[in-house]
């Protein structure tokens, strides 16, 4: 069975820190998705990374794959209260074409005013 | 509709009693996804469809739980014999190829 672990579980910074949460597993996965849930909001994909040792940027998020694609980063810089939330990663796990996906645990990120 | 729409949107029932939790997909999407999240977790995989056809339901607790899409668009999730360990958000989500996925509001159940 194929899981994925982040860490860490909460994080609670200052506006305008940076910050780093990690997904990671021992089996390799053929790509690697982060989204952000919302309190009583469902999860929304912010990227998906497909390549190891991929780098994509989404305005101040920089989203990394490992090199032997079983983990992946999230890097926030200059953290700001809307980026509160739950960060969770997700993967494909098993058969039926890379359909069935696992997520992580999540990362419970607070930035305080 | 715009988006994927649950409902109903919170549910309380007493032990033992059956509930029908139902999902509306986005329109045309072909996959249709159940997850249970516990709250500050993330998503459990229930069970998924492609169409009307259930391809994997290896993440269904137990035999309590079973789910249908009959016409390969609503979902309905059936839990029967509600038990209090089932309290949990019911989400669903819908996807065009399976890999992006929209997710609905939930549905909050809670056993007595």
């Amino acid at each position: 069975t194929q899981l994925l672990e982040q860490s860490p579980q909460f994080l609670s910074i200052q506006e305008g820190e940076n910050l780093t949460v990690y997904c990671n597993s021992s089996s390799v996965f053929s790509s690697l998705q982060w989204y952000r849930q919302e309190p009583g909001e469902g999860p929304v994909l912010l990227v998906t990374v497909v390549t190891g040792g991929e780098v994509k940027k989404l305005k101040r998020l920089t989203f990394q794959f490992g090199d032997a694609r079983k983990d992946s980063s999230l890097h926030i810089t200059a953290a700001q209260p809307g980026d509160t939330g739950l960060y969770l990663c997700r993967g494909p796990t098993g058969d039926n074409y890379g359909q069935n996906f696992v997520f992580g645990p999540g990362t419970r990120l607070s930035v305080l005013p | 509709g715009a988006g994927v729409s649950q409902s109903p949107r919170y549910k309380v029932t007493k032990r033992g009693q059956d509930v029908a939790l139902r999902c509306d997909p986005i329109s045309g999407h072909v996959s249709l996804y159940w997850y249970r999240q516990a709250l500050g977790q993330g998503p459990e995989f229930l069970t998924y469809f492609n169409y009307e056809a259930q391809q994997d339901k290896s993440g269904l607790p137990n035999d309590r739980f079973s789910a249908e899409r009959p016409e390969g668009s609503i979902s309905t999730l059936t839990i029967q014999r509600t038990e209090q360990r089932d309290s949990a958000m019911y989400r669903c989500a819908s996807s065009p190829t399976g890999y992006e996925q929209f997710f609905g509001p939930g549905t909050r159940l809670t056993v007595l």
